[in-house]
């Protein structure tokens, strides 16, 4: 039974547009999200993360939104890049537990 | 350098061999972890080790046997491994288990099972 689901695999968008992907989890004592991104060939790499005391977090190009009462959270990347196509993984803690992924293309 | 190095990168060994996967990380963390990314799945979580102490097996086979000699270093014992193990074995670190926090990752060993 998958704890935490990234239900599109894959994500397309044009150069400048908002990216947005999205994460649902099912256990509510999960206090702690995070975003990583990972390139082929290579571990992923921590983006941002979010506590749930907080509902929003932010890092330049990254929003992470975080809606406990839905167990939903989201990444926002505007404006997107082609440097951004990479597989998007959130994760909960605990025991970091990861979703399936979500590809994202970024195309001029 | 990233902090937490894997060896080997590429792996293809036979369902009788032995072979071992290493993990190293230069980071002061206290808890490593071993997980497995199969494709179109998520990443799974197989062991967590903090401070050397296994504190957990998720329902891993025991033809994966992992030893943490020191909290610098993880390996992962392979061994009458099946084709259905082939897969990109991740290791990864973080200063503290639970929560885990922010967590470093390598680059992988790729292994195939033939």
């Amino acid at each position: 039974d998958q704890q935490v689901k990234q239900n599109s695999p894959s994500l397309s968008v044009q150069e400048g547009r908002i990216s947005i992907l999205n994460c649902d989890y099912t256990n509510s004592m999960f206090d702690y999200f995070l975003w990583y991104k990972k390139y082929p060939a290579e571990g992923p790499t921590f983006l941002i993360s979010i506590s749930s005391i907080k509902d929003k977090n932010e890092d330049g190009r990254f929003t992470v939104f975080l809606n406990k009462s839905a167990k939903h959270l989201s990444l926002h990347i505007v404006p997107s890049q082609p440097g951004d196509s990479a597989v998007y993984f959130c994760a909960a803690s605990g025991k970091l537990i990861f979703g399936a992924g979500t590809r994202l293309a970024v195309h001029p | 350098e990233t902090g937490v190095t894997q060896t080997p990168r590429h792996l293809v060994m036979g369902m009788t061999n032995k072979k071992s996967l290493k993990c190293e990380q230069h980071l002061g963390h206290n808890a490593m972890y071993w997980y497995k990314q199969s494709a179109k799945k998520p990443l799974e979580l197989m062991f967590v080790y903090s401070l050397e102490e296994r504190v957990e097996n998720n329902s891993v086979p025991s033809r994966f046997s992992p030893e943490c000699p020191n909290s610098s270093h993880l390996f992962l014992h392979l061994h009458t491994l099946q084709p259905e193990d082939s897969a990109l074995y991740l290791c990864a670190s973080s200063q503290e288990t639970y929560p885990a926090g922010e967590a470093f990752f390598g680059q992988g060993t790729r292994l195939t099972v033939v």
